[in-house]
């Protein structure tokens, strides 16, 4: 089946403590892409990445850190994290460059204490 | 920047009501323009998408018109279910963007239908 995986779905920890947040995709997929939801918000891009070892960042990528060592793979870091970084993180990927659908995991809900 | 603007939510309806939600935008290019659906607890699904004006994008007995003249495209369903209840995000992807290619999603409208 094809999807989006991330882990964990839910997550409470303390300010400052580093966190990963893994995504992975099985559809061979080109571009993956990661988005926080914030009530009132909606959606808004952390970081992308076009291909493996490709990556940029988006509208809100303070705080936080990505890598594209595999094609499947594209975990966010915060290495230190805050309160303000309480939010729903979705992350998600896409077959290429032009290629319009995007296929969103199911969400990581984070607290930061 | 591009932007997406749709109606304030939320939207309660009765089984078998008609559904309008309204989404406009402001992009520098031509967009790609999308109804994105998000069942509570899951992630988004793409719901349906028009490419150009005056495409009709549908699925699921939802229907959406990209109007140009209007920069408009709003979500209509004759008879909604139960099953309809979901928070709804119209989006928008603008080639003139470059590398980025992000959606640029309005901030969601919940929908609730009741039996």
């Amino acid at each position: 089946e094809a999807q989006v995986t991330q882990n964990p779905r839910y997550l409470i920890t303390v300010t400052g403590k580093k966190l990963t947040v893994t995504c992975s995709q099985n559809m061979n997929h080109e571009y993956m892409s990661w988005y926080r939801q914030d009530p009132g918000l909606g959606l808004r891009q952390i970081y992308y990445s076009m291909n493996v070892e490709v990556t940029d960042k988006g509208d809100v990528p303070e705080g936080y850190k990505v890598s594209r060592k595999e094609k499947r793979n594209f975990p966010l870091i915060l290495e230190s994290p805050s309160p303000n970084q309480t939010s729903l993180y979705f992350c998600a990927s896409r077959a290429g460059r032009g290629v319009e659908t995007q296929y969103f995991g199911p969400g990581t809900r984070l607290l930061v204490l | 920047g591009d932007s997406v603007t749709q109606m304030e939510g939320p939207v309660t309806l009765s089984e078998e009501a008609f559904l309008t939600i309204n989404c406009t935008y402001t992009a520098t290019g031509y967009p790609s323009l999308f109804w994105y659906v998000q069942y509570p607890g899951e992630g988004l699904q793409l719901l349906l998408k028009a490419t150009k004006a005056d495409d009709k994008g549908s699925n699921k007995g939802f229907e959406a018109t990209y109007r140009k003249e209007t920069t408009s495209f709003h979500l209509e369903k004759g008879s909604v279910q139960v099953s309809d209840s979901a928070v709804y995000f119209c989006a928008l992807s603008d080639p003139t963007q470059g590398g980025s290619e992000k959606l640029v999603f309005g901030k969601g409208t919940k929908l609730t239908v009741n039996p």
